[in-house]
């Protein structure tokens, strides 16, 4: 089936501006997880989400962050008034939440923050 | 301390021959997960093998084997027959329960290393 999707692929946007980025996990997945991937850097945990639970958002950076879920479908995370240093790569990873399941990553959206 | 080190940043393999990528992790959860995941200079995160903490054996897909070594905390990936497609950066990541005690499983990624294979 397919796999995890993200848009946009990148964005370039200016300091100070807004900007949402998307997911579609993969069906069936009941978790869904965003990640930060810094130039030259591993992955950093930024939220997770899980059925109705509430998300574990011990991840995120700051309160410029935050993300949304409906049911088991797409996430947006959101990032306001973006930093410079908000560029990285944001990658999304979805999974059967049973213990040691996989998690299956999109191809990222790539920032650039000017 | 590090969760999650890889003390590599590069390593040179000869096409065909045998690499060993270093991993080394630290926890105190009892349970606990380990993967690999594989960095081709495109972008994605691709998934390569899984050690359960309370596995017996090592786990083994295709060419790829974890040399998972308990006590010392290691978790080693060794890739067999080495091929020019597997030029590309490695992380290894760790599995534990979230202390946020949200029951999230969050994985703790190392800062990778760079592998390429010399034909």
């Amino acid at each position: 089936g397919a796999g995890v999707s993200q848009s946009p692929s990148n964005k370039v946007t200016e300091k100070g501006k807004d900007v949402e980025l998307r997911c579609d996990p993969i069906s069936g997945h009941t978790a869904l997880y965003w990640y930060r991937q810094r130039l030259g850097q591993g992955l950093e945990f930024l939220i997770y989400f899980q059925g109705n639970s509430a998300p574990d958002k011990s991840g995120l950076p700051s309160d410029r962050f935050s993300a949304e879920r409906t049911g088991e479908s797409v996430s947006t995370l959101t990032i306001q008034r973006t930093q410079q240093e908000d560029s990285a790569v944001y990658l999304c990873a979805s999974s059967l939440e049973l213990v040691g399941e996989t998690q299956y990553f999109g191809p990222g959206t790539r920032l650039l923050v000017l | 301390a590090q969760k999650i080190t890889q003390t590599q940043p590069g390593m040179f393999v000869q096409e065909k021959e045998a690499v060993t990528l270093d991993c080394t992790y630290d926890t105190s959860d009892p349970s606990y997960g380990l993967f690999w995941y594989k960095q081709p200079s495109s972008g994605e995160m691709i998934f390569l093998i899984y050690q359960g903490s309370y596995d017996q054996q090592n786990a083994t897909e295709g060419r790829y084997s974890l040399n998972f070594q308990k006590a010392r905390k290691s978790a080693n990936l060794v890739i067999s027959a080495s091929q020019l497609g597997d030029s590309a950066m490695y992380f290894c990541a760790m599995r534990e329960r979230a202390i946020s005690g949200a029951g999230s499983y969050q994985l703790t990624f190392g800062k990778g290393t760079k592998l390429s294979v010399i034909p």
